[in-house]
């Protein structure tokens, strides 16, 4: 069965430092992983994906995330954070075994602090 | 493009009465999607089309639930007899397949059973 975790609730950073969100998975074939973000009062919105190809994918807004495959992890990152950066993100997951369910994990509100 | 539109916003209904919502994806894209989610946690995948047809539903769905994407454009999530336990954000989601798997969400319709 495929499964999303992201270990933490919230994430604290300060404006101008390197954010990281952790996302690990659990898959049965090959994974399609994707990272969203909700603003307050707003839809989700589609932040970058890892389908194939390079382990290190980048987004929208300057984020990035690095696929590991032996740590089962897709952790988004950004070098600099900013405070308009604040919001709640959703790491997903399906797998390349012919289904097309989606797993959410339960997301992570980052609060960048000025 | 006007992206995902989703109708009504908001519903409140009293116990056990049938409530239909409608989703309107982006033009171009054959899948379409539609989750649930609650207070506190990720969207939750009930069922997805492609096309007109209905190719994967969830096991945690309900019979009084259904979805139907008659013409392959909108489509119409309805439920029977509701349970405050229904009482959530309906969200659509859709998207074009192969290498765009990213979906793009609507703002949702978030459903109150009195």
């Amino acid at each position: 069965a495929q499964s999303v975790a992201q270990p933490e609730d919230q994430v604290n950073v300060a404006e101008g430092n390197p954010l990281t969100v952790k996302c690990t998975y659990s898959v049965s074939g090959n994974p399609y992983l994707f990272w969203y973000v909700q603003y307050p009062n707003r839809g989700l919105q589609f932040l970058l994906k890892y389908i194939t190809g390079d382990n290190l994918v980048k987004g929208s807004y300057g984020f990035e995330a690095e696929f590991n495959k032996s740590q089962t992890s897709f952790h988004l990152k950004k070098p600099s954070a900013l405070v308009s950066d604040s919001a709640l993100y959703f790491c997903a997951v399906r797998d390349d075994t012919g289904g097309f369910k989606t797993i959410f994990g339960a997301g992570t509100r980052l609060f960048v602090k000025a | 493009d006007t992206g995902v539109s989703q109708d009504p916003r908001h519903k409140i209904t009293k116990r056990g009465q049938n409530v239909t919502f409608r989703c309107d994806p982006i033009s171009e894209h054959n899948r379409l999607y539609w989750y649930r989610q609650t207070l506190g946690q990720g969207p939750e995948f009930l069922t997805y089309f492609q096309n007109e047809a209905q190719l994967e539903k969830s096991r945690l769905l309900s019979d009084r639930f259904s979805a139907e994407r008659p013409k392959g454009s909108f489509s119409t999530l309805e439920i029977q007899r509701t349970e405050q336990g229904d009482s959530a954000m309906y969200l659509c989601a859709s998207s074009l397949g192969g290498s765009r798997e990213e979906q793009y969400f609507g703002p949702g319709t978030r459903l109150t059973v009195t």
